[in-house]
């Protein structure tokens, strides 16, 4: 099993229906984070959560809310989609005590494929 | 605030040369690390290397090298011996640290290698 399952791979939904993109993890891993990949605009962080009790936004959080659920869940919810969400979503994990034998501590999810038509 | 610039949406290489992806980065942090990941067309974030912001010799892990420049604040991506499975998107990235490590992943937009035989 993959150290950080995002579900659903692949989802198409339409214009004003709420989402929700599910993320949990088997590192142990204390910090992840919720990013979003456009063409030409590389990988931006929607919302980050250092620790259950921590949640923060990042770079483009409109539009978007989170739930830590567990250390090992992080949810992202799309409340009313529009189609300039479509996009493709990461979900990723962090380990404050990372080192070079763990990547630097950065695992990332498969990625969740979006379309909002 | 911190950013990360790559300057070639796309580049071509012949299968056997030698490639460079450019990255810069502009931070006003002592201690950072930086980073490259390739994605394939399937999408997922492979990491190929890393340089903290103090290592004194510039990074390698196999045929992938780090060109640090810290006066410069560029830290290239050399891929010698280019092979056809390395035709994919390249990102850097450039983590902030907070609490020791594991902060935020912030990413360039990304290089499109494609390498020809």
């Amino acid at each position: 099993d993959a150290d950080v399952t995002q579900t659903p791979r692949n989802r198409i939904t339409k214009t004003g229906k709420r989402i929700m993109l599910e993320c949990s993890q088997t590192k142990g891993h204390d910090r992840m984070y919720w990013y979003r990949q456009d063409p030409g605009l590389g990988l931006r962080l929607i919302y980050y959560s250092f620790d259950v009790k921590d949640i923060n936004k990042g770079e483009i959080s409109d539009g978007y809310s989170v739930s830590r659920q567990a250390q090992a869940k992080f949810s992202l919810s799309l409340e009313s989609a529009i189609p300039n969400q479509t996009a493709l979503y990461f979900c990723a994990t962090s380990d404050s005590r990372g080192n070079r034998a763990s990547n630097y501590g950065y695992t990332f999810g498969s990625g969740t494929r979006l379309t909002v038509v | 605030a911190q950013k990360i610039t790559q300057t070639q949406p796309g580049m071509f290489v012949q299968e056997k040369e030698a490639v460079t992806l450019d990255c810069t980065y502009d931070t006003s942090d002592q201690s950072y690390g930086l980073f490259w990941y390739k994605q394939p067309s399937s999408g997922e974030m492979i990491f190929l290397i890393y340089q903290g912001s103090y290592d004194e010799q510039n990074a390698t892990e196999g045929r992938y090298s780090l060109n640090f420049q810290k006066a410069r604040k560029s830290a290239n991506l050399v891929i010698s011996a280019s092979q056809l499975g390395d035709s994919a998107m390249y990102f850097c990235a450039m983590r902030e640290i907070f609490y020791n490590q594991g902060g935020k992943l912030i990413f360039g937009q990304g290089t499109e290698l494609s390498v020809k035989p």
